[in-house]
């Protein structure tokens, strides 16, 4: 089943500003991890953030969670072209599966 | 180079037809998936396997079939049973312990 749901679906900004994308699940996890898809293509994961944790960064990117409501969000900052891709975020039990979301579609006007 | 390799990119099914897609990985890898991904959607887990000769179902498991008789290899067969097989079907890797999936480029079914 699929645990997590992104909001929003889809979103356009121009390049140079920031890109928020939020996640919310339904049971405990051990992780949660963020990745990229370019249109056609497999996915390539981003950053994990462990349930312990609360914000971690990569380069440009700044993921946090909150356990107590069962979310997280992902920051994209000084979005780039190169960004245009759908995210999507995935969440790990502990089983060795991994649930993924629906995505967002993010566009970036040059 | 490592990674993984799936074949063929685009693939046709005529009504009735059972086609096999293949996914190779060379990062010595223990566990193996394969998502389906429609249009605008998610990914649906098919079926996973974390060590040769076993495996499980997915979500989505009906109309599918899985062999693991190689560590590198986890071939997908989509069979007439499954009524709807047009889409993007990916295969990915994960070593165990381990958190990351890698995923290979996908293939694209449709029926004709």
């Amino acid at each position: 089943s699929q645990q997590g749901e992104e909001d929003p679906q889809a979103l356009s900004i121009q390049e140079g500003e920031n890109a928020t994308m939020n996640c919310s699940y339904k049971t405990s996890i051990n992780n949660l991890q963020w990745y990229r898809q370019n249109s056609g293509r497999g996915l390539v994961h981003l950053i994990l953030i462990r349930s312990n944790e609360r914000e971690k960064h990569s380069g440009r990117l700044r993921v946090t969670l909150d356990t107590s409501k069962k979310s997280s969000s992902l920051l994209i900052t000084a979005s780039r072209a190169a960004d245009t891709a759908s995210y999507f975020c995935a969440t790990d039990g502990g089983d060795y599966k991994l649930s993924f979301g629906a995505g967002t579609t993010v566009t970036v006007r040059a | 180079d490592g990674g993984i390799t799936q074949s063929p990119k685009y693939l046709f099914r005529k009504e009735g037809q059972n086609v096999t897609l293949s996914c190779e990985q060379n990062l010595n890898h223990d566990a193996m998936y394969w998502y389906r991904q429609d249009p605008g959607q998610g990914l649906r887990l098919i079926y996973y396997s974390q060590i040769v000769n076993d495996f499980q179902k997915g979500d989505i498991a009906e109309g599918y079939s899985v062999s693991r008789e190689k560590k590198e290899s986890f071939p997908l067969t989509v069979t007439s049973a499954q009524k709807n097989p047009t889409a993007f079907y990916l295969c990915a890797s994960r070593r165990i312990p381990g958190n990351t999936i890698y995923f290979g480029e996908g293939s694209w079914l449709t029926v004709v």
